[in-house]
């Protein structure tokens, strides 16, 4: 199957301050990835569509200003937490999916962001 | 938009079989996927169900009705290490056929 990085596996930061996750596609190109969140016994959540060379699409409730998204190239996206908080400590995980016609979604590692 | 209905929470024993139901209401229906979650992993891929009936992959089955929006998860000769959350999910309506929508996912407790 393919494979998805991600990076940070976890992070510890202060609140007000910003943190950067990445998410690769290793073996493959990836026009679209998809970020979510994750509380603890929860589902996942989408946040976001990521596009490559364009805006990403937010899902309702998610504030674009809070979680930027950037995809400048087909195999990476990055999102970008400001001035977080100790609510936004949280499992986020990205996906994408190669051009199989089952639409089935690889999972990065996910990184586990923890706000003090 | 999507619903998505399964148990929170399930216990079984080992080597015992566990059926885990999901049911679902789309405004279109582009296949349901089974996926296995293990805490503090990601999600890793079980199953895809697009056309009715019953698809077999080594210990694990799914089915799927889709008069019914209804679909299952059976897991047979179980393990301890099978003790995970299950995700039925399925591909969200027209804002694109791979954005995943997943549910809540069940969580089941696999014991001696």
């Amino acid at each position: 199957g393919a494979v998805v990085s991600q990076h940070p596996s976890w992070v510890i930061c202060k609140s007000g301050t910003s943190v950067k996750i990445e998410c690769r596609s290793l073996d493959f190109q990836a026009t679209t990835m998809f970020w979510y969140r994750q509380f603890p016994k929860q589902s996942l959540m989408l946040m976001a569509t990521s596009n490559e060379g364009s805006k990403a699409t937010y899902e309702q409730g998610v504030e674009k200003d809070k979680f930027l998204i950037n995809h400048a190239s087909l195999t990476l996206s990055t999102l970008t937490v400001t001035s977080a908080h100790p609510e936004d400590s949280s499992f986020y995980i990205c996906s994408a999916n190669t051009d199989s016609s089952t639409g089935e979604l690889f999972f990065g590692e996910g990184s586990r962001l923890t706000v003090l | 938009g999507q619903n998505i209905d399964q148990p929170t929470e399930m216990t079984a024993t080992e080597g015992a079989i566990v059926q885990i139901n999901c049911t679902y209401q789309t405004s279109g229906f582009n296949g349901l996927f089974w996926y296995q979650q293990h805490a503090g992993e990601a999600p890793t891929f079980l199953s895809y169900n697009v056309l009715d009936g019953l698809e077999e992959k080594g210990r694990f089955s799914s089915f799927l009705s889709r008069s019914k929006g209804y679909s299952y998860l059976l897991l047979k000769e179980l393990q301890m290490k099978d003790s995970a959350s299950y995700l039925c999910a399925v591909p969200g309506g027209s804002g694109g056929y791979n954005k995943l929508i997943f549910g809540a996912g069940t969580r089941l407790a696999v014991h001696p």
